[in-house]
């Protein structure tokens, strides 16, 4: 079965503040991506990343795909208001052709 | 130009009724999906089409039924609509070879009352 397992699924945090939003699937995967959903909308593509080891940051944003490809994390630095919404890590797994969802990351930041 | 558009953005209608989201990207991407967002705001891969083919059909009633008239193109449709077919349905696109990622539409609230 496909599954990918957010932790946590909700964070309230403080403005200012870092944190890490984690991704783990039970098996190896060919591409993980990030996506940002603000209440109401679409799904905003943040990052992918496919090669082991890989990390790649835009603004304040980092993510990694640890060397097995099976856990990512997102972490978010100097948190901002702007940064609140849903949280969605997907994959793609290898030998797959579909993209599959983890639970989901619901963030607030408290100004 | 919007790349994956959906219509209507919101939809309410009744038990038992039947319903159609049209979807349309204008990316030239090989493959179009369906997503169903519920109300814990899971993502759940409904449908998957690759040229106009059917690729992957995950446990969906068989009262959804999509279509994809061209490679562009990926409609669903609802048949005797429940209460809990009540959700966001999300269609995407993206190349069949996953170097790139998934473009997805606005979505579309379907409220079944």
């Amino acid at each position: 079965s496909q599954e990918l397992e957010q932790s946590p699924q909700s964070l309230i945090v403080q403005e200012g503040k870092n944190l890490t939003i984690n991704c783990t699937s039970s098996k190896t995967l060919y591409g993980l991506y990030w996506y940002k959903q603000k209440y109401g909308e679409g799904l905003i593509f943040l990052m992918m990343l496919q090669k082991g080891g890989e990390e790649k940051s835009h603004e304040k944003i980092t993510a990694k795909l640890d060397e097995k490809k099976q856990q990512s994390s997102l972490h978010i630095t100097a948190s901002q208001p702007s940064h609140a919404g849903i949280y969605l890590c997907g994959a793609v797994q290898t030998g797959a052709n579909n993209l599959f969802f983890g639970t989901g990351t619901r963030l607030t930041v408290i100004p | 130009d919007t790349a994956v558009s959906q219509t209507p953005k919101y939809l309410v209608t009744q038990m038992g009724n039947d319903k159609s989201i049209k979807c349309e990207q204008n990316l030239g991407h090989d493959t179009m999906y369906w997503y169903k967002q519920d109300s814990k705001k899971f993502l759940k891969i409904m449908f998957s089409y690759n040229n106009k083919e059917l690729i992957i059909n995950e446990t969906v009633p068989n009262r959804f039924s999509p279509k994809s008239p061209d490679k562009a193109h990926l409609n669903l449709h609802i048949n005797s609509l429940e209460l809990g077919d009540s959700a966001v349905y999300f269609c995407a696109s993206s190349p069949f070879v996953w170097n790139t990622e998934a473009f997805f539409g606005q979505g579309t609230r379907l409220t079944v009352v």
